[in-house]
Protein backbone atom coordinates (compact mmCIF):
# COMPACT_ATOMS: atom_id res chain seq x y z
CA UNK A 1 0.00 0.00 0.00
CA UNK A 2 0.97 3.87 -0.74
CA UNK A 3 2.21 6.21 2.26
CA UNK A 4 3.13 9.66 2.68
CA UNK A 5 5.76 10.72 4.87
CA UNK A 6 5.83 14.93 5.92
CA UNK A 7 8.92 14.57 8.15
CA UNK A 8 8.35 18.59 9.70
CA UNK A 9 5.57 18.80 11.45
CA UNK A 10 5.76 22.28 12.46
CA UNK A 11 8.36 24.65 10.41
CA UNK A 12 8.99 28.78 10.96
CA UNK A 13 10.04 30.77 8.40
CA UNK A 14 10.34 34.81 8.25
CA UNK A 15 7.76 36.69 6.07
CA UNK A 16 10.14 37.42 2.63
CA UNK A 17 12.28 34.65 2.95
CA UNK A 18 11.75 30.99 0.93
CA UNK A 19 10.15 27.80 2.53
CA UNK A 20 10.70 24.46 1.34
CA UNK A 21 8.22 21.69 2.95
CA UNK A 22 8.97 18.02 2.32
CA UNK A 23 6.90 15.31 1.17
CA UNK A 24 8.03 11.40 0.42
CA UNK A 25 5.88 9.08 -0.93
CA UNK A 26 6.44 5.33 -0.79
CA UNK A 27 4.58 3.19 -4.26
CA UNK A 28 6.09 1.03 -6.67
CA UNK A 29 4.93 2.56 -9.63
CA UNK A 30 4.51 6.32 -10.89
CA UNK A 31 1.98 7.90 -8.45
CA UNK A 32 -0.27 11.29 -9.02
CA UNK A 33 1.43 13.75 -6.52
CA UNK A 34 -0.64 16.64 -4.72
CA UNK A 35 -0.14 19.22 -2.33
CA UNK A 36 -3.30 20.98 -0.47
CA UNK A 37 -3.30 23.60 2.01
CA UNK A 38 -6.33 24.29 4.97
CA UNK A 39 -6.40 27.14 6.87
CA UNK A 40 -7.82 26.55 10.27
CA UNK A 41 -11.55 24.98 10.48
CA UNK A 42 -11.28 25.09 6.76
CA UNK A 43 -11.49 22.71 4.07
CA UNK A 44 -8.73 21.37 1.61
CA UNK A 45 -7.41 23.63 -1.53
CA UNK A 46 -5.50 22.08 -4.15
CA UNK A 47 -2.47 24.10 -4.66
CA UNK A 48 -0.88 21.57 -7.35
CA UNK A 49 -0.36 18.32 -9.03
CA UNK A 50 2.47 16.51 -10.67
CA UNK A 51 0.46 13.58 -13.38
CA UNK A 52 3.47 13.05 -15.74
CA UNK A 53 5.52 15.10 -17.64
CA UNK A 54 7.94 18.23 -16.50
CA UNK A 55 8.80 17.01 -12.68
CA UNK A 56 8.89 20.62 -11.68
CA UNK A 57 4.78 21.78 -11.64
CA UNK A 58 3.78 25.13 -11.22
CA UNK A 59 1.32 25.95 -8.69
CA UNK A 60 -1.17 28.64 -7.44
CA UNK A 61 -0.32 31.11 -4.75
CA UNK A 62 3.27 31.26 -6.25
CA UNK A 63 3.96 27.50 -5.24
CA UNK A 64 5.74 25.42 -6.95
CA UNK A 65 6.91 21.39 -6.54
CA UNK A 66 9.56 19.11 -8.13
CA UNK A 67 8.92 15.60 -8.31
CA UNK A 68 12.32 13.11 -8.07
CA UNK A 69 11.59 9.79 -8.55
CA UNK A 70 15.11 8.74 -7.61
CA UNK A 71 14.22 10.12 -3.86
CA UNK A 72 10.70 9.59 -4.14
CA UNK A 73 9.76 13.16 -3.31
CA UNK A 74 7.89 15.80 -3.68
CA UNK A 75 8.92 18.86 -1.57
CA UNK A 76 7.16 22.50 -2.44
CA UNK A 77 8.92 25.48 -2.19
CA UNK A 78 8.02 29.31 -2.72
CA UNK A 79 10.71 31.83 -3.22
CA UNK A 80 8.92 34.43 -0.51
CA UNK A 81 6.45 33.59 1.74
CA UNK A 82 3.76 36.08 2.54
CA UNK A 83 2.16 36.32 6.58
CA UNK A 84 -1.35 34.64 4.65
CA UNK A 85 0.64 31.40 4.11
CA UNK A 86 0.14 30.13 7.30
CA UNK A 87 -1.92 26.94 7.41
CA UNK A 88 -1.66 23.61 7.35
CA UNK A 89 0.22 21.92 4.56
CA UNK A 90 -0.86 18.61 3.10
CA UNK A 91 0.79 16.07 0.53
CA UNK A 92 -1.05 13.22 -0.74
CA UNK A 93 -0.28 10.79 -3.33
CA UNK A 94 -3.19 8.65 -5.45
CA UNK A 95 -2.82 5.43 -7.34
CA UNK A 96 -4.70 5.43 -9.99
CA UNK A 97 -6.19 7.75 -12.86
CA UNK A 98 -5.87 11.57 -11.67
CA UNK A 99 -6.79 11.48 -8.55
CA UNK A 100 -10.54 11.16 -9.12
CA UNK A 101 -11.21 8.40 -8.95
CA UNK A 102 -9.75 6.85 -5.46
CA UNK A 103 -9.59 8.08 -2.04
CA UNK A 104 -6.51 9.94 -1.47
CA UNK A 105 -3.31 8.87 0.90
CA UNK A 106 -2.55 11.89 2.79
CA UNK A 107 0.74 12.95 5.53
CA UNK A 108 0.42 14.14 8.39
CA UNK A 109 0.77 17.31 6.98
CA UNK A 110 3.18 20.93 8.09
CA UNK A 111 1.82 23.38 10.12
CA UNK A 112 3.47 26.46 8.54
CA UNK A 113 4.24 29.62 11.54
CA UNK A 114 5.06 33.23 9.54
CA UNK A 115 7.23 35.16 11.72
CA UNK A 116 7.00 39.21 10.92
CA UNK B 1 -13.99 26.34 -10.84
CA UNK B 2 -14.99 22.97 -9.61
CA UNK B 3 -17.11 23.75 -6.39
CA UNK B 4 -18.13 21.26 -3.34
CA UNK B 5 -20.39 22.62 -0.91
CA UNK B 6 -20.64 21.16 2.14
CA UNK B 7 -23.66 21.10 5.25
CA UNK B 8 -23.60 22.15 7.78
CA UNK B 9 -20.30 23.25 8.79
CA UNK B 10 -20.87 22.70 12.77
CA UNK B 11 -22.96 20.19 14.78
CA UNK B 12 -23.54 20.07 18.44
CA UNK B 13 -25.65 17.86 20.01
CA UNK B 14 -26.27 15.27 22.46
CA UNK B 15 -25.34 11.82 22.86
CA UNK B 16 -27.35 9.20 21.07
CA UNK B 17 -28.49 11.31 18.20
CA UNK B 18 -28.24 10.71 14.43
CA UNK B 19 -26.30 13.79 12.21
CA UNK B 20 -26.58 14.15 8.52
CA UNK B 21 -23.99 15.72 6.78
CA UNK B 22 -24.34 17.19 2.84
CA UNK B 23 -21.77 17.25 0.51
CA UNK B 24 -23.24 18.69 -2.52
CA UNK B 25 -20.76 19.24 -6.18
CA UNK B 26 -22.41 22.68 -7.55
CA UNK B 27 -20.92 23.21 -11.04
CA UNK B 28 -20.44 19.59 -11.77
CA UNK B 29 -21.91 16.17 -11.86
CA UNK B 30 -19.70 13.84 -10.17
CA UNK B 31 -20.44 9.96 -10.29
CA UNK B 32 -18.01 9.36 -7.17
CA UNK B 33 -17.96 11.01 -4.10
CA UNK B 34 -15.13 10.88 -0.64
CA UNK B 35 -16.31 11.17 2.47
CA UNK B 36 -12.56 11.78 4.84
CA UNK B 37 -12.15 12.31 8.65
CA UNK B 38 -9.77 14.31 10.63
CA UNK B 39 -9.02 13.57 14.37
CA UNK B 40 -7.39 17.69 15.97
CA UNK B 41 -4.01 18.53 14.59
CA UNK B 42 -3.79 15.35 12.08
CA UNK B 43 -4.00 13.77 8.84
CA UNK B 44 -7.18 13.34 7.06
CA UNK B 45 -8.22 9.10 7.03
CA UNK B 46 -10.46 8.32 3.86
CA UNK B 47 -13.76 6.41 5.51
CA UNK B 48 -15.77 5.69 2.67
CA UNK B 49 -16.37 6.11 -1.08
CA UNK B 50 -19.87 7.39 -1.94
CA UNK B 51 -20.91 5.97 -5.89
CA UNK B 52 -24.19 7.36 -7.09
CA UNK B 53 -26.60 4.25 -7.36
CA UNK B 54 -24.84 2.00 -6.04
CA UNK B 55 -23.67 0.89 -2.30
CA UNK B 56 -20.95 2.98 -0.74
CA UNK B 57 -17.47 1.62 -0.59
CA UNK B 58 -16.41 1.42 3.52
CA UNK B 59 -12.38 1.67 4.19
CA UNK B 60 -11.39 -1.34 6.46
CA UNK B 61 -11.89 -0.46 10.06
CA UNK B 62 -15.21 2.19 9.29
CA UNK B 63 -18.45 0.99 10.55
CA UNK B 64 -21.09 0.88 7.73
CA UNK B 65 -23.82 1.06 9.95
CA UNK B 66 -22.25 3.62 11.93
CA UNK B 67 -21.98 6.09 8.96
CA UNK B 68 -24.84 5.64 6.30
CA UNK B 69 -24.03 6.53 3.38
CA UNK B 70 -26.59 8.05 0.40
CA UNK B 71 -25.98 9.69 -3.30
CA UNK B 72 -28.59 9.52 -4.62
CA UNK B 73 -28.04 12.23 -6.91
CA UNK B 74 -25.12 13.29 -9.61
CA UNK B 75 -24.70 16.36 -7.16
CA UNK B 76 -25.71 15.41 -3.52
CA UNK B 77 -23.96 12.46 -1.23
CA UNK B 78 -24.87 12.21 2.63
CA UNK B 79 -23.36 10.94 5.25
CA UNK B 80 -24.93 10.13 8.21
CA UNK B 81 -23.57 9.78 11.77
CA UNK B 82 -26.30 7.17 13.18
CA UNK B 83 -26.48 6.96 17.15
CA UNK B 84 -23.78 9.53 18.00
CA UNK B 85 -21.13 9.31 20.48
CA UNK B 86 -18.17 11.70 21.80
CA UNK B 87 -15.74 9.39 20.02
CA UNK B 88 -17.61 9.88 16.74
CA UNK B 89 -16.76 13.97 17.40
CA UNK B 90 -14.38 14.88 14.69
CA UNK B 91 -13.94 17.32 11.47
CA UNK B 92 -15.65 15.48 8.79
CA UNK B 93 -14.87 16.22 5.37
CA UNK B 94 -16.26 15.48 1.94
CA UNK B 95 -14.37 15.86 -1.74
CA UNK B 96 -15.77 14.93 -5.27
CA UNK B 97 -13.68 15.49 -8.79
CA UNK B 98 -15.55 16.28 -11.86
CA UNK B 99 -14.07 13.67 -13.85
CA UNK B 100 -11.88 10.27 -12.38
CA UNK B 101 -8.69 11.83 -13.99
CA UNK B 102 -8.83 14.95 -12.79
CA UNK B 103 -7.90 16.06 -8.63
CA UNK B 104 -10.18 15.63 -5.82
CA UNK B 105 -11.72 18.99 -4.86
CA UNK B 106 -12.83 19.26 -1.12
CA UNK B 107 -15.57 20.72 1.02
CA UNK B 108 -15.49 23.27 4.07
CA UNK B 109 -15.81 20.35 6.40
CA UNK B 110 -18.27 19.90 9.11
CA UNK B 111 -16.96 20.19 12.93
CA UNK B 112 -19.44 17.41 14.75
CA UNK B 113 -19.51 17.56 18.62
CA UNK B 114 -21.38 15.02 20.35
CA UNK B 115 -22.11 16.31 23.85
Amino acid sequence: AQSVTQPDIHITVSEGASLELRCNYSYGATPYLFWYVQSPGQGLQLLLKYFSGDTLVQGIKGFEAEFKRSQSSFNLRKPSVHWSDAAEYFCAVATRSGGGADGLTFGKGTHLIIQP
Amino acid sequence: GAVVSQHPSRVICKSGTSVKIECRSLDFQATTMFWYRQFPKQSLMLMATSNEGSKATYEQGVEKDKFLINHASLTLSTLTVTSAHPEDSSFYICSASYQPNQPQHFGDGTRLSIL
